[in-house]
């Protein structure tokens, strides 16, 4: 089985910086996955952590430990647009076709 | 870049009635679908993953005779809830993976989802 653990709200004000970190346990663990859902609508793709180490993209990184089954995803100069859920997720080949199991999500309002 | 539609957006029904949402990719073939289901203010729980041409295999939980899925070509999977019930009410998203980029971080996307509303 998958079990994810994200905190469930965070608060930040708007320019600083704001961690928000993903653990897991799974049995085939092939990937991990950062998504952006802003309310009532879908999900959409931030990152992509399969090896260790840090992820650049702009404004936004992620990084990936898997010996602790461990992960965050760091935003930079934050907006007031960035108040969204953000969603941990991963991807187990032992289930057959791959298939992404999202943690809680983590609710982040920026302040100004 | 790779668009997933969703039909409808939202709908309201009554108990009792089935309501059918349909999910294509529209400019790639998917021969991998999934279905989500969330609550307010909860996560993605997977329901099924339907596979084109084949039964679609359910999640744990998932009834596959209230929840009917239908596969019939590279772009399009339906979801039918069946006798709905206000307990239904939920937020269904549907992903389909690209079948030319297999094996690729971020080959799976999401359609912007169906509001189902059960009175």
């Amino acid at each position: 089985g998958q079990n994810i653990d994200q905190p469930t709200e965070m608060t930040a004000t708007e320019g600083a910086i704001v961690q928000i970190n993903c653990t897991y346990q799974t049995s085939g663990f092939n990937g991990l996955f950062w998504y952006q859902q802003h309310a009532g609508e879908a999900p959409t793709f931030l990152s992509y952590n399969v090896l260790d180490g840090l992820e650049e993209k702009g404004r936004f990184s992620s990084f990936l430990s898997r010996s602790k089954g461990y992960s965050y995803l760091l935003l930079k100069e934050l907006q007031m647009k960035d108040s969204a859920s953000y969603l941990c997720a991963v991807r187990d080949f032992q289930t057959g076709a791959n298939n992404l199991f999202f943690g809680t999500g983590t609710r982040l309002t920026v302040i100004p | 870049g790779a668009v997933v539609s969703q039909h409808p957006s939202w709908v309201i029904c009554k108990s009792g009635t089935s309501v059918k949402i349909e999910c294509r990719s529209l400019d790639f073939q998917a021969t991998t679908m999934f279905w989500y289901r969330q609550f307010p203010k909860q996560s993605l729980m997977l329901m099924a993953t339907s596979n084109e041409g084949s039964k679609a295999t359910y999640e744990q939980g998932v009834e596959k005779d209230k929840f009917l899925i239908n596969h019939a070509s590279l772009t399009l999977s339906t979801l039918t809830v069946t006798s709905a019930h206000p307990e239904d009410s939920s937020f269904y998203i549907c992903s389909a993976r690209d079948s030319g980029r297999a094996g690729i971080g971020y080959e799976q996307y999401f359609g912007p989802g169906t509001r189902l509303t059960v009175t």
